[in-house]
């Protein structure tokens, strides 16, 4: 299973843009990149996912690397309520078994 | 999205009893997941519960330990066994979702949060 790497934690101001990195440089061409959040005392929510292109949601962006050897999820205005763990995974097609890493614990500053 | 209710949704148990787990989803789905949380760690994949069959365990857990049923497409029950403090964690039922882009995901419900003393 491939596997991705990302920082352990990341801070932000409140209202500043958020760049959220992962690393997957062993992903294969069917590999799709998710994206989850977990808010404290609750199950992981869907961000967004994407495959080969940038993708838009009413949450984030997601830009994926030409090589789609890296991508970084886009918090555009970063709230308090985006304080959460972040974690990217990749999912092969066809498959549901989501690996899940350690993912990024996202802080945000007053 | 789908709907996922999980019951209970804390609980603290004694070494040596046995929980069951129930996961309720809100519509028909063809696949579903138990995930394990322990304390300040990831997540971990349990099983794939399998409609009219045996669940599919990852490597690591034995149904034994973790026996699960899943009579119909939207139930599913996760039983931990024998419990011991170190089976305290979070359990997590998923889901894939429907059809269209959010066919490509899954679903967590909020988690059954177990503590053995």
């Amino acid at each position: 299973d491939a596997k991705t790497t990302q920082p352990n934690s990341m801070e932000s101001n409140e209202e500043e843009p958020v760049h959220l990195p992962c690393n997957h440089s062993t992903i294969s061409g069917t590999d799709y990149i998710h994206w989850y959040r977990q808010l404290p005392s609750q199950g992981p929510e869907y961000v967004i996912h994407g495959l080969t292109s940038n993708v838009n949601n009413r949450m984030a962006s997601l830009a994926i690397a030409e090589d789609r050897k890296s991508s970084t999820l886009i918090l555009h205005r970063a709230t308090l309520r985006d304080a959460a763990v972040y974690y990217c995974i990749l999912r092969t097609s066809g498959t549901y078994k989501y690996i899940f890493g350690t993912g990024t614990r996202l802080k945000v500053l007053a | 999205s789908a709907v996922i209710s999980q019951k209970p949704s804390r609980d603290i148990c004694q070494r040596g009893t046995s929980l069951t787990i129930q996961c309720q989803v809100d519509s028909q789905v063809t696949m579903m997941f138990w995930y394990r949380q322990q304390p300040g760690q990831s997540l971990t994949l349990i099983a794939t519960a399998n409609q009219g069959s045996e669940a599919t365990y990852e490597s690591g857990f034995v149904i034994d330990k973790f026996p699960i049923s899943r009579p119909n497409l939207t139930f599913s029950t996760l039983t931990v066994s024998n419990m011991s403090p170190e089976d305290s964690s979070i359990y997590l039922c998923s889901v894939v979702g429907g059809t269209g882009t959010s066919g490509n995901t899954i679903y967590f419900g909020e988690g059954s949060w177990l503590t053995v003393v």
